[in-house]
């Protein structure tokens, strides 16, 4: 069973206001991943990090920042909330092998702003 | 990475197997095709991954045909708690893409009493 965990599960904030959303694994994967899903729509890759201090913007753009300082810990952050960041966002990390590669995912936190 | 497509919905009995479509007529002979599952406001949950033999796991089976253009998930005995969004993704495993799947639209099995 995978070890990934994001808090909060859920959150309702005004605009404006600075989040963290937290993520964190115990399984000592290099690879971590942040991806976005409005409701009934499909997943969005937003940021990656293929190890510490090391982290990539994905496919879809964002204007939440991540950092990379510890392995099992991923945060996302956005500076300032807005009601067009409502939505919600998962947390993955990955085994390093190729075609064996499989993503854990954590349960996610579901972002609304008012 | 090749496109895939997928019914958008299905409708199983439950303890009936559930055969889940997927076609993939653009796959290249380095992709593999995965399958993952999204349980309701939960995040994706590997079930099983292949290349050109079919696989078989505690999860489910997966048959892709001779000429690998398409490929079945089946769950044997599929339970309410089956109900789910079933994703098949097709993937060339290297380094650069990496964490790089492509969920789309998925098929949203709803298995029923």
């Amino acid at each position: 069973e995978a070890d990934i965990y994001q808090t909060p599960r859920y959150l309702v904030i005004g605009t404006g206001k600075k989040i963290t959303l937290e993520c964190s694994q115990t399984m000592g994967h290099d690879k971590m991943y942040w991806y976005q899903q409005d409701p009934g729509m499909e997943l969005h890759l937003i940021h990656y990090s293929y190890g510490v201090n090391s982290t990539e913007k994905g496919d879809l753009s964002s204007e939440s920042t991540v950092s990379r300082i510890r392995t099992e810990h991923f945060p996302l952050t956005l500076e300032s909330a807005r009601p067009s960041h409502t939505s919600q966002y998962l947390c993955a990390s990955s085994t390093r092998t190729g075609a064996n590669e499989k993503l854990f995912f954590g349960s996610g936190t579901q972002l609304s702003v008012l | 990475d090749a496109k895939t497509t997928q019914p958008p919905s299905m409708d199983c009995a439950e303890g009936r197997a559930a055969n889940l479509p997927c076609n993939h007529s653009t796959i290249s002979g380095n992709e593999y095709v995965y399958w993952y599952r999204q349980i309701h406001s939960q995040g994706p949950q590997y079930i099983i991954h292949g290349l050109k033999n079919n696989e078989t796991n505690e999860m489910a089976s997966l048959i892709i045909t001779e000429d690998r253009k398409s490929s079945t998930l089946i769950l044997p005995h599929a339970t309410l708690r089956d109900t789910a969004v079933y994703y098949c993704i097709v993937r060339f495993p290297g380094s650069s893409n990496t964490g790089k799947l492509i969920f789309g639209q998925g098929t949203t099995l709803q298995v029923k009493p």
